[in-house]
C-alpha cells in the first residue's frame, strides 16, 4: 500500500529534550516536506527537499533541521524543543512537478512542557 | 502573503443538502489544490484544478477556478455524514510548493 508514515505519532517532551520524528514513504517519491499544523494557522511549512542530499528552509524553519540521507526517509530533529513548538506535524511527499498531488502522513501531535 | 483564505471558517449542513465553500488568493498560481483533513488526521488530496481550467469534477465533488477574481469554489453535492470533515484549499506556485488556507470545518448533519 502507497503511504506515508510518521513515527511517533503521539509525544510528550520537556523543554531541551532533543527529539526526532521520523518520516517514511514507499512510493519513490523525490519531493518531501514537513509541515505543521496550529489552530487558526492553516499549515505551513518548515523545510522540504527535493531528493536525497537537497533540503532548503520553508516558511517557519527555526528551531528545526532536517535531513535526506536516503530518497524514503526525511526525519525531522528539534535538537533543543521549546513550548512554541508544541504542534501536530505532518510529513508529506510527491513526485517532483507543480502539478502533483502530495501525499500525508498521518501526523505527530507534538506536546512540549 | 499567497495564503489562501477560505470561506466560511465553518458550515453545518443536512445530509442530501449541498456544501459550497471558497477560496480567495492574492498572487498569480499554476494550480489550485483542495484537500480533505478528518479530525487529527493527515490531509486527503481531492482535486486539482490548472491555472488554464476553469471547472474540474470528481464523482460529487465541482471546483471552479475564476483567475480574473483570483478565487476557487469547492461544490460537494448531496453531502454525507462522512463528508464532515475540514477542507483546505492550497495555492501551487511554479514547483511543488503549496501554500495552504486556514480551511472550511464543514459539519453534515444526519
Amino acid at each position: 500500500e502507497a503511504q506515508v508514515t510518521q513515527n511517533p505519532r503521539y509525544l510528550i517532551t520537556v523543554t531541551g529534550k532533543k527529539l526526532t520524528v521520523t518520516c517514511s514513504q514507499n512510493m519513490n517519491h523525490e519531493y518531501m516536506s514537513w509541515y505543521r499544523q496550529d489552530p487558526g494557522l492553516g499549515l505551513r511549512q518548515i523545510y522540504y527537499s527535493m531528493n536525497v542530499e537537497v533540503t532548503d528552509k520553508g516558511d517557519v524553519p527555526e528551531g528545526y533541521k532536517v535531513s535526506r540521507k536516503e530518497k524514503r526517509n526525511f526525519p525531522l530533529i528539534l535538537e533543543s524543543p521549546s513550548p512554541n513548538q508544541t504542534s501536530l506535524y505532518f510529513c508529506a511527499s510527491a513526485h517532483t512537478g507543480a502539478t502533483y498531488e502530495q501525499y500525508f502522513g498521518p501526523g505527530t501531535r507534538l506536546t512540549v512542557t | 502573503s499567497q495564503q489562501g483564505e477560505e470561506d466560511p471558517q465553518a458550515l453545518s449542513i443536512q445530509e442530501g443538502e449541498n456544501a459550497t465553500m471558497n477560496c480567495s488568493y492574492k498572487t498569480s498560481i499554476n494550480n489550485l489544490q483542495w484537500y480533505r483533513q478528518n479530525s487529527g488526521r493527515g490531509l486527503v488530496h481531492l482535486i486539482l484544478i490548472r491555472s488554464n481550467e476553469r471547472e474540474k469534477h470528481s464523482g460529487r465533488l465541482r471546483v471552479t477556478l475564476d483567475t480574473s477574481k483570483k478565487s476557487s469554489s469547492l461544490l460537494i453535492t448531496a453531502s454525507r455524514a462522512a463528508d464532515t470533515a475540514s477542507y483546505f484549499c492550497a495555492i501551487g506556485g511554479a514547483t511543488n510548493k503549496l501554500i495552504f488556507g486556514t480551511g472550511t470545518l464543514l459539519a453534515v448533519q444526519p
